[in-house]
């Protein structure tokens, strides 16, 4: 199984918003509605965002948000915050029944 | 909230088995639905998902791993394992304990722990 796509980065401003792309193939992102995205900081746990393309666990600011069009998912990130930056992982089940996840895009918030 | 605590030897050498344990504490690895996963980070670099013990006990694996992994879990101490057999350089990481209510979506995580394949 290949690793889904991702840009290795994007920056914004604060109060800006942005965009971070996760493409696959329609044997995981485009076959099936089990995406999440994970933020993580340097030398932490990555944490949970957003799942099932568009859902958001409890405790989950509103500025996060996902969608997903054909092979591609999006994670959209309203109002930045300096607190955003990170680097920000997708993942995808796969036909296979296996997991797989994007490269990583890292969020400079400048 | 479910907490989660990886265990094991830092240093493993070429060719020998790599073996995690970790601990979880406010739930219970055998009820609730839930996907009991290891992933690993090699250093700098990406997320990769090792595997799966659902909490009926079937398993799932990275079909790049399949051949020298083995998850299994022990309900009496309330934890779950990972064995990765041969182990070389490439295997040397930060290896993640997690649970979530999908296979997509770990919402627990352990801290991390690294594991440096060396002789």
């Amino acid at each position: 199984q290949s690793a889904l796509t991702q840009p290795a980065s994007v920056s914004g401003s604060p109060g800006q918003s942005i965009s971070i792309s996760c493409t696959g193939t329609s044997s995981d992102v485009g076959g099936y509605e089990h995406v999440s995205w994970f933020q993580q900081h340097p030398g932490k746990a990555p944490k949970l965002m957003i799942y099932d393309v568009s859902n958001r666990p409890s405790g989950v600011s509103n500025r996060f948000s996902g969608s997903k069009s054909g092979y591609t998912a999006s994670l959209t990130i309203s109002r930045l915050q300096a607190e955003d930056e990170a680097t920000y992982y997708c993942n995808s089940y796969t036909s296979g029944f296996t997991l797989v996840f994007g490269g990583g895009t890292k969020l400079t918030v400048l | 909230q479910v907490q989660l605590q990886e265990s094991g030897p830092g240093l493993v050498k070429p060719s020998e088995t790599l073996s995690l344990t970790c601990t979880v504490s406010g739930g219970s690895v055998n009820s609730g639905s839930n996907y009991w996963t290891w992933i690993r980070q090699p250093p700098g670099k990406g997320l990769e998902w090792i595997g799966y013990i659902y909490y009926s006990g079937s398993t799932n694996y990275n079909p790049s791993l399949k051949s020298r992994v083995t998850i299994s879990a022990d309900t009496s101490k309330n934890q779950f394992s990972l064995t990765l057999s041969s182990v070389t350089a490439a295997d040397t990481a930060v290896y993640y304990c997690a649970r979530g209510g999908g296979m997509s979506r770990p919402s627990d995580w352990g801290q991390g722990t690294l594991v440096s394949v060396s002789s």
